[in-house]
């Protein structure tokens, strides 16, 4: 089946402490991207990547790092997270056809 | 900078009628139209997607229109059902070279039995 996972699925970490969230595409897309939703806010774009090793700041980055080394992975990085990085976060593919693939999301609170 | 809005924010409908959901944006050099449905708790699930270079697309019960030059599109919904509740969602591509989507808010659609 063509999905997107991430791990974990929910997260509450403590302000500061090291965190990363995976994800993982089984559909070959070289197009992947990590997006945050928020209430009032709507989703918006943290970071994306174009390929293996090719990755550019969405809207968002402040606060977050990325690394694409294999095509099917891009986790998302908070090496010190903070109280405004709680959040619903989403990972997505894209097929050359431009259709997004969304995952299932990662609700994390930072305390 | 591209903006995208959906109106009404909340629409609740009876069964079995028809509706309309509203998607404008402020930019028409648009690439594509994507519109995408999510659940409570959920990732978000493409419905639709519309190249710049059509006018609407269908899937079923759905019916998606764009206008480019007015800077608008519509979701049309035949035939409502509870299972049909959920957040819709319309997003845009700036171009064929862009990786950025720029997403509306949404319209929290509930069908009431």
């Amino acid at each position: 089946e063509a999905q997107v996972t991430q791990n974990p699925r929910y997260l509450i970490t403590v302000t500061g402490k090291k965190l990363t969230v995976t994800c993982s595409q089984n559909m070959n897309h070289e197009y992947m991207s990590w997006y945050r939703q928020d209430p009032g806010l709507g989703l918006r774009q943290i970071y994306y990547s174009m390929n293996v090793e090719v990755t550019d700041k969405g809207d968002v980055p402040e606060g977050y790092k990325v690394s694409r080394k294999e095509k099917r992975n891009f986790p998302l990085i908070l090496e010190s997270p903070s109280p405004n990085q709680t959040s619903l976060y989403f990972c997505a593919s894209r097929a050359n056809s431009y259709e997004q693939y969304f995952g299932p999301g990662t609700r994390l609170t930072v305390t | 900078k591209q903006e995208v809005t959906q109106i009404p924010a909340a629409l609740s409908v009876p069964e079995g009628e028809n509706l309309v959901l509203n998607c404008s944006f402020t930019d028409s050099a648009i690439y594509n139209l994507q519109w995408f449905r999510q659940d409570p708790g959920k990732g978000l699930t493409s419905l639709l997607l519309i190249q710049s270079s059509q006018r609407e697309q269908t899937s079923g019960r759905l019916n998606a229109s764009l206008d480019k030059s007015s800077g608008r599109s519509t979701l049309y919904i035949a035939a409502s059902q509870p299972g049909d509740s959920a957040t819709y969602l319309c997003a845009v591509s700036a171009g064929a070279g862009s990786y950025q989507l720029t997403f509306g808010k949404g319209t929290k659609l509930s069908v009431i039995p």
